[in-house]
């Protein structure tokens, strides 16, 4: 069970806009800790793909896009393609137990 | 550019120790304003990553609640190296093992370099 709570799965057709939600509490999210997000190709190790609830790496397209709000975050998706197609983890920070790094359950994007 | 390079046994028995050491090239191991922690995620198959750990070039170490009881991160600057050894594994701890940098130099911490992964399986 993830501290951080995201969807197992979402789907999209190309060209299509998705967005992937992640969920914390108090502890984390809510105490305004930033929000991280990876990509995870197939058989790779993840990529940062948003850092800081909002910033993309150098490299990242504009397609993806990050928001932080109360216990939440959020990334989305636009202009959907097939090479899109990967898990996605958001990454945060918990205050509870002497402090410790937490990641979401992963969300498993399907380009329909 | 910073690239991690890690290696390690990949086959276990049950109650052996798990070692893995990942090696840093590029860019400078220590953040001058102590920025940087080197961690140690895993990720068991078909789910999700675990934070198992971090050490910085001074080595103060922070461990995950759920493993600290078992787990050892140790770094040696001279080699540009940082290691994790797991002790007691089970079956439980089959997992990619991946090394990361943890970057706190501009506030916000996130992992921006990761290792390969090496596959660790527990089996008897």
């Amino acid at each position: 069970q993830s501290v951080l709570t995201q969807p197992p799965s979402v789907s999209g057709a190309p060209g299509q806009r998705v967005t992937i939600s992640c969920t914390g509490s108090s502890s984390n999210i809510g105490a305004h800790y930033d929000v991280h997000w990876y990509q995870q190709l197939p058989g790779t190790a993840p990529k940062l793909l948003i850092y800081d609830n909002t910033n993309r790496p150098s490299g990242v397209p504009d397609r993806f896009s990050g928001s932080r709000s109360g216990t939440s975050a959020s990334l989305a998706i636009t202009g959907l393609q097939a090479e899109d197609e990967a898990d996605y983890y958001c990454q945060s920070y918990d205050s509870s137990l002497s402090g410790y790094v937490i990641f979401g359950g992963g969300t498993k994007l399907t380009v329909l | 550019q910073v690239q991690l390079q890690q290696w390690g046994a990949g086959l276990l028995k049950p109650s052996e120790t798990l070692s893995l050491t990942c090696a840093v090239y590029g860019g400078s191991f220590s953040d001058p304003f102590g920025g940087y922690y080197w961690s140690w995620i895993r990720q068991p198959p078909g789910k999700g990553l675990e934070w198992i750990g971090e050490i910085d070039d001074s080595g103060r170490t922070k461990y995950n609640p759920s493993l600290k009881t078992r787990v050892t991160i140790s770094v040696d600057t001279s080699k540009n190296q940082f290691s994790l050894n797991l002790n007691s594994v089970t079956a439980a701890d089959t997992a990619v093992y991946y090394c990361a940098r943890y970057d706190c130099s501009s506030g916000d911490c996130y992992f921006d370099y990761w290792g390969q992964g090496t596959l660790v399986t527990v089996s008897s």
